[in-house]
C-alpha cells in the first residue's frame, strides 16, 4: 500500500519553479524516496532519488526534510513538456514493489 | 541509450484467449518487473523477477504467469482473458534500484 500522501493537482507557471510536496511521516531507516513521473499513458519516468541527504540532477532537485517525513521535488524551471502525473514512493532498499499511489498531476500553463 | 523494449505494443483480444506479452530489458539489468495500469488507475505491481528466479509477487491473478529466460527478457502470459483485464501493461528493469520503464502494451479484452 502506498505510503505518501500528495496534493491531486498542482498548476505552475512556464519558466517558474516547480515545488510538488510529498509527505511520507511512516517512513523506515532503511527507504529510500523515489519520483517518477508519468506523461499521458507513457511508461513512468524516473526523476531522482534520496535517502537522507538532498540530491539534484539535471532533471530536478530533491530536497528532504531532517527528519525524513517530508520532501520536495523541485523543477527549477517548469516547461510545458513537464506536465504529467508525478510519483512520490517509498520503497526500501532493494525493494521490489513500487507502489505509486495517486500522484500529483501537474499542469504546466503558458 | 538502450531502454526497455515492449512487444506489442497493441494487442487486441477477445474474452476467455490468450496472451503473451514479452519484455526486454535494457542490457546488463538482471531484474524485471510487470506492472497492470487499468483506465485511470494508478500502476499496479505485479511480479518480478531477479536473475531468472521470482523475487516477489503482488496483485497478480492466478490467470497470469511470467518467467524471465537465460537472455534476461521476460513473458507475461493471459489466460481466459476477461473485460477487466484492458489495461497498460508495462515492464521496467534494473540494475540497482532506479526501475527503467518500457512503453507499455496496450491490451484490449473484446
Amino acid at each position: 500500500d502506498a505510503k505518501t500522501t500528495q496534493p491531486p493537482s498542482m498548476d505552475c507557471a512556464e519558466g517558474r519553479a516547480a515545488n510538488l510536496p510529498c509527505n511520507h511521516s511512516t517512513i523506515s531507516g532503511n527507504e529510500y524516496v523515489y519520483w517518477y513521473r508519468q506523461i499521458h499513458s507513457q511508461g513512468p519516468q524516473y526523476i531522482i532519488h534520496g535517502l537522507k541527504n538532498n540530491e539534484t540532477n539535471e532533471m530536478a532537485s530533491l530536497i528532504i526534510t531532517e527528519d525524513r517525513k517530508s520532501s520536495t521535488l523541485i523543477l527549477p524551471h517548469a516547461t510545458l513538456r513537464d506536465t504529467a502525473v508525478y510519483y512520490c514512493i517509498v520503497i526500501p532498499i532493494r525493494g521490489n514493489q513500487f507502489y505509486f499511489g495517486t500522484g500529483t498531476s501537474l499542469t504546466v500553463i503558458p | 541509450a538502450a531502454g526497455v523494449i515492449q512487444s506489442p505494443r497493441h494487442l487486441i483480444k477477445e474474452k476467455r484467449e490468450t496472451a503473451t506479452l514479452k519484455c526486454y530489458p535494457i542490457p546488463r539489468h538482471d531484474t524485471v518487473y510487470w506492472y497492470q495500469q487499468g483506465p485511470g488507475q494508478d500502476p499496479q505491481f505485479l511480479i518480478s523477477f531477479y536473475e531468472k528466479m521470482q523475487s516477489d509477487k503482488g496483485s497478480i491473478p492466478d490467470r497470469f504467469s511470467a518467467q524471465q529466460f537465460s537472455d534476461y527478457h521476460s513473458e507475461l502470459n493471459m489466460s481466459s482473458l476477461e473485460l477487466g483485464d484492458s489495461a497498460l501493461y508495462f515492464c521496467a528493469s534494473s540494475l540497482l534500484d532506479e526501475q527503467y520503464f518500457g512503453p507499455g502494451t496496450r491490451l484490449t479484452v473484446t
